[in-house]
């Protein structure tokens, strides 16, 4: 079945340590998204891709880096993990960068200690 | 600035209907309005989206009134299973290359399915 896929499910890592989500998809979409989503919290988006066009939300912190090296996968970097930056971190596909429906993964349980 | 309202939780039973309702009071001409399902340590799902007036698909009806300040997720017969946060999400129908998306989601609705 065609789906978007995260690795690790869950990832530990320590306070200023460097740690990369994966994401890889076969819906042969266009369009890539990272959200954060704490607990009981709607999911915020981080940036997105489209095609090989990036686009950062304006309150994204620097901290936070993304790489798209082809269509089918796109990372996610955090280069230096404070204790806030644990969350869930969801990718999302869609066909367009509109009004479009977006496909999530299953999402990278983050903690960061 | 744009900004979606929804209740924090609901109560139902099995096999009734249930109404969300989301308020969007400043959505802009070419918004569309989507909802999403999620279950605890998933990724959201989609249910439905709509622009105006009534969609409807296999598992839901949304309702739009005229001036669509506001949108109704309207679930038949839930059931133990439809236990879920239901999310209302306002976004821009125009692509703007560099731009930030403009992607407006709803707290959130915690819908408990009772026996």
């Amino acid at each position: 079945d065609a789906m978007v896929i995260q690795n690790p499910r869950y990832q530990v890592t320590q306070f200023g340590k460097p740690v990369t989500l994966s994401c890889s998809q076969t819906l042969n979409h266009n369009v890539m998204y990272w959200y954060q989503q704490k607990s009981s919290q709607a999911p915020k988006l981080l940036f997105h891709y489209y095609d090989k066009d990036f686009n950062n939300e304006a309150d994204t912190p620097d901290n936070f880096q993304s790489r798209r090296p082809n269509t089918s996968f796109c990372f996610l970097d955090i280069r230096s993990p404070g204790l806030g930056d644990t969350a869930m971190y969801l990718c999302a596909t869609s066909r367009a960068p509109t009004a479009d429906t977006q496909y999530f993964g299953p999402g990278t349980r983050l903690t960061v200690l | 600035l744009a900004k979606t309202t929804q209740p924090i939780s609901m109560d139902s039973y099995e096999g009734q209907e249930v109404n969300i309702t989301c308020s969007h009071n400043n959505i802009a001409t070419n918004d569309y309005i989507t909802w999403y399902q999620q279950f605890p340590s998933q990724g959201p799902r989609f249910i439905i989206q709509g622009y105006k007036t009534k969609v409807t698909n296999e598992v839901a009806s949304l309702f739009i009134p005229a001036d669509r300040k506001s949108s109704t997720l309207s679930l038949p017969r839930v059931s133990l299973s439809d236990t879920a946060v239901y999310y209302c999400l306002v976004g821009d129908g125009i692509y703007n290359a560099g731009n930030n998306r403009k992607l407006i989601w709803g707290l959130g609705t915690s819908l408990a399915v009772n026996p």
